[in-house]
Formats: structure tokens, sequence, C-alpha cells
């Protein structure tokens, strides 16, 4: 099946800084999104990105299709940033609400 | 708009007893997914519902089941559980199982 790596595993920042979270896949895919996990353990929706780049907020993220790779970028970052990303991709085809996803990257945001 | 929501949130069960989860989709949406998070194994798709059929299922004993009724909730069954069976169950939902998922808050499962 489809591979995710998430890097890095874990990352701490003070407040304000900036950082940037890579998720790369073994194989093209229909549906690629990011997630953030809350402390209650609720997938909140970041993006949904095949490809292309959005914005929102202090939030973006970039996929780069053809090579298999996308990055979330985290500006001015709080301690609400806090939690675990994960990016999650979806093959297409029959895979119907089939995503597979990364090991996460677990962020801690120091004030 | 609300979003998928899961019962119950917390629930304690001991060795081979079944319990059964809820998750009742956002509105409009037909296609409901279920997903285990273990530290061990992260998260894994357990099977996607879509109008009442079972589309895609994920690499799990028969033990974990589950159905779809005609409104498009999804309950999903864990038949003799095992103290492997611990774990956060996620539901999502989707407008036709392909293109962006919406989790609910999960059910926690303990298993004693």
């Amino acid at each position: 099946g489809i591979q995710v790596e998430q890097s890095p595993p874990d990352l701490i920042l003070q407040e304000g800084a900036n950082s940037t979270l890579r998720c790369n896949f073994s194989d093209s895919v229909n549906n690629l999104q990011w997630f953030h996990q809350n402390p209650w353990g609720q997938l909140i929706n970041l993006f949904y990105i095949p490809s292309g780049t959005k914005q929102n907020g202090r939030l973006s993220a970039t996929t780069v299709a053809t090579e298999r790779y996308s990055l979330l970028y985290i500006s001015s970052s709080q301690t609400t940033d806090s939690g675990v990303y994960f990016c999650a991709v979806e093959r297409g085809g029959t895979s119907y609400g089939k995503l597979t996803f990364g090991q996460g990257t677990i962020l801690t945001v120091h004030p | 708009k609300a979003g998928v929501t899961q019962t119950p949130r917390y629930l304690i069960k001991t060795r081979g007893q079944q319990v059964t989860l809820s998750c009742s989709p956002i509105s409009g949406h037909r296609s409901v997914s279920w997903y285990q998070q273990t530290p061990g194994q992260g998260l894994q798709f357990l099977f996607e519902y879509f109008s009442e059929t079972q589309r895609n299922k994920g690499n799990f004993p028969g033990r974990f089941s589950g159905r779809q009724f005609s409104n498009s909730r999804s309950e999903m069954n864990v038949s003799t559980l095992e103290l492997g069976d611990s774990a956060l169950y996620l539901c999502a939902s989707s407008r036709d199982g392909t293109g962006e998922l919406f989790f609910g808050e999960g059910s926690r499962l303990t298993v004693l």
C-alpha cells in the first residue's frame, strides 16, 4: 500500500517562531488532507490540498503532486498550535473513504 | 451545520464483552468511514459505508463489523473484546467517499 512519511516527528518552538512540516508519499494520490488533532482526540481539518497552495490565516500548505510531497507552514506560532499534525492521503479509484495517515508531527509551542 | 457526532464519547468494557459505537454524519453526507487510533499502530482504516453498503474494508478481524442505516447514520460493533482493542475510534463523513473527510470527536474505548 501507499506509504506516508512525516517529518520531523517532534518539533519544539518558542511562541512567535515559524515552522515547516513535511509529508512525503510513495504513490500518486487523489486526496491529501492536513489535520490537527486536539487534546481531546478530534481531528480538525486544516487543508484539503491534493495539489497547489492554500492559505488560511497563519497557516498555509503546498502540495507538489508530481514530486509526491506536501508542506504545512505555520507562521508566528502560538501555544494553541501545540498538538499533533497529521498528513493523510487517499489513492483514489476504489479507495472509498480510506485515508492513509502518516505517523504525525508532535508540535510543542512554549510561551 | 452540525458536525459529525459520535456516541458514546467514553466507555469501559471487560474482555469478552461486545461494544457498539454510533456515528451521525454531517447532514447531506452519505459516506461514513471508521478509523481506529492506537499509540502503537497510529490511525488505521476500518471500513467505509455508502448508501447502506460497505464499499471498502481495512485489515481487521471479523470481530469488527459495521452497518449503515437509510438515514446515513452508522454503527460499528466489536465482539469478543480483547485488551488490544482499547483505542480511540473515529468516524468520518464525506459526500460520496471521495474528497474531503470530516471527523467526529471519537469514542474512547478502554478494555479491562
